[in-house]
């Protein structure tokens, strides 16, 4: 069963960059897409962007310009950041398993909650 | 992008009601349309997707109808466990979209 597993600073000041991580295990970081999506504390969900193994994105335009979505397959791991942040990028990030062809989000990882605060 | 309306917002039930939840997508978007639970303090767990196919292992009290714009979750016993924040999402088009969630709660 394939799991995943966010990493990456909780605080964040505003105008600095948000860097997350997901580590994923029980399977191979290839042949699928990933996808970061985030969820503002007590409200909906926003699907930022995803990556797929060999390396191709897609943002949302609504985030677009201040968001880059890495892989690293020989870690097993696909990245996020987010710069110039604000207050209003404080939620509860979670990486997840679909994208591309698809946009089926099947796999979460358990999110991590990140604060832009100074 | 597409838009996802859910109704209602929030809603109380008991256990053993039967409930339904509508989205309804600003567009057409075929049957590629999924829905997730969620409970406090958790990711959301996939349960519905192409409308109506259920994912392995989500129990059989959970049902999922309609194509083009209008779709409905069914829960038709509901038991203790279900009480959470319902989720409707497409995939038929960039960027993904949500609906902004059912919480049924406890009457």
């Amino acid at each position: 069963q394939v799991q995943l597993q966010e990493s990456g600073p909780g605080l964040v000041r505003p105008s600095e960059t948000l860097s997350l991580t997901c580590t994923v295990s029980g399977g191979s970081i290839s042949s699928y897409y990933w996808s970061w999506i985030r969820q503002p504390p007590g409200k909906g969900l926003e699907w930022i962007g995803y990556i797929s193994y060999s390396g191709s994105t897609n943002y949302n335009p609504s985030l677009k310009s201040r968001v880059t979505i890495s892989v690293d397959t020989s870690k097993n791991q696909f990245s996020l950041k987010l710069n110039s942040v604000t207050a209003a990028d404080t939620a509860v990030y979670y990486c997840a398993r679909g994208g591309g062809n698809s946009g089926l989000i099947d796999y979460w990882g358990q999110g991590t909650l990140v604060t832009v605060s100074s | 992008a597409i838009r996802m309306t859910q109704s209602p917002s929030s809603f109380f039930a008991s256990t053993g009601d039967r409930v339904t939840i509508t989205c309804r997508a600003s567009q057409g978007i075929s049957s590629y349309l999924a829905w997730y639970q969620q409970k406090p303090g958790k990711a959301p767990k996939l349960l519905i997707y192409a409308a109506s196919t259920l994912q392995s292992g989500v129990p059989s009290r959970f049902s999922g109808s309609g194509s083009g714009t209008d779709f409905t979750l069914t829960i038709s016993c509901l038991q203790s466990e279900d009480f959470a924040t319902y989720y409707c999402q497409q995939y038929y088009s960039y960027p993904l979209t949500f609906g902004g969630g059912t919480k049924v709660e406890i009457k």
